[in-house]
């Protein structure tokens, strides 16, 4: 069964500051899709950064980044520049190849203070 | 465009009573999953539609939970009665492919429902 695991369950970073929220996970997929979903207090459900496994170029989206190791089944997500607005509960989730369900981990809540 | 849109967004019941809460997924969506997140756990899978057809209910958790999608467009999730463990927010999400390179779910806002 796939498992999806965050460890830090509250973090904490300065504006402009870098973070990076760490996330492992178990598959015995072999393609498969990594996910980083951020909920802000609006509660919706934003994609933030997506990863196949079968490209070994980490994902970026503007301020966003991966560090995607596969033999090590880790997904790290870093947010450089932090803002305001980065402030969310962060789910790291995984997907098999067929797109059934979603495996979330427990979260990550990200403050991030001025 | 519309997101996926997620109705009542609170629910506060007593045990034993019965709530239906609906998703409407974003328009020509033929997948819509629903999802649920117990306080301070995993979100969790419930099940899957394509169209009007349950794809995957595996992880709906027993009898009281029904979901329906009828003619392929919103769907509701009732559950009946209700006990105190339902309690939590329950997401809908919508996607236009199923897996593949594209794959994206567009999720609702969720309705948090407590049972007391």
């Amino acid at each position: 069964a796939q498992t999806v695991t965050q460890s830090q369950p509250e973090m904490s970073v300065q504006e402009a500051e870098t973070v990076t929220l760490s996330c492992t996970y178990d598959t015995s997929e072999n393609n498969y899709y990594l996910f980083w979903y951020k909920q802000p207090p609006s509660r919706q459900m934003i994609l933030v950064i997506r990863q196949e496994a079968y490209k070994q170029q980490n994902a970026t989206e503007n301020r966003f980044s991966v560090n995607f190791q596969k033999a090590a089944k880790s997904f790290s997500l870093k947010i450089s520049d932090s803002q305001l607005g980065d402030t969310a509960m962060y789910f790291c989730a995984s997907m098999n190849q067929a797109g059934t369900a979603l495996i979330f981990g427990k979260g990550t809540t990200l403050s991030v203070s001025s | 465009e519309a997101g996926v849109t997620q109705f009542p967004s609170h629910s506060v019941i007593e045990k034993g009573q019965t709530v239906t809460l609906r998703c409407d997924p974003i328009s020509g969506h033929d997948n819509l999953y629903w999802y649920r997140r117990v306080m301070g756990k995993e979100i969790k899978f419930l099940l899957h539609f394509v169209k009007e057809s349950k794809q995957d209910e595996s992880g709906m958790p027993n009898n009281r939970f029904l979901a329906e999608r009828t003619g392929g467009t919103y769907s509701t999730l009732k559950v009946q009665p209700a006990e105190l463990e339902d309690s939590g927010v329950y997401f809908c999400a919508s996607s236009q492919e199923l897996g593949g390179t594209n794959e994206k779910l567009f999720f609702g806002s969720g309705t948090q429902l407590s049972v007391l």
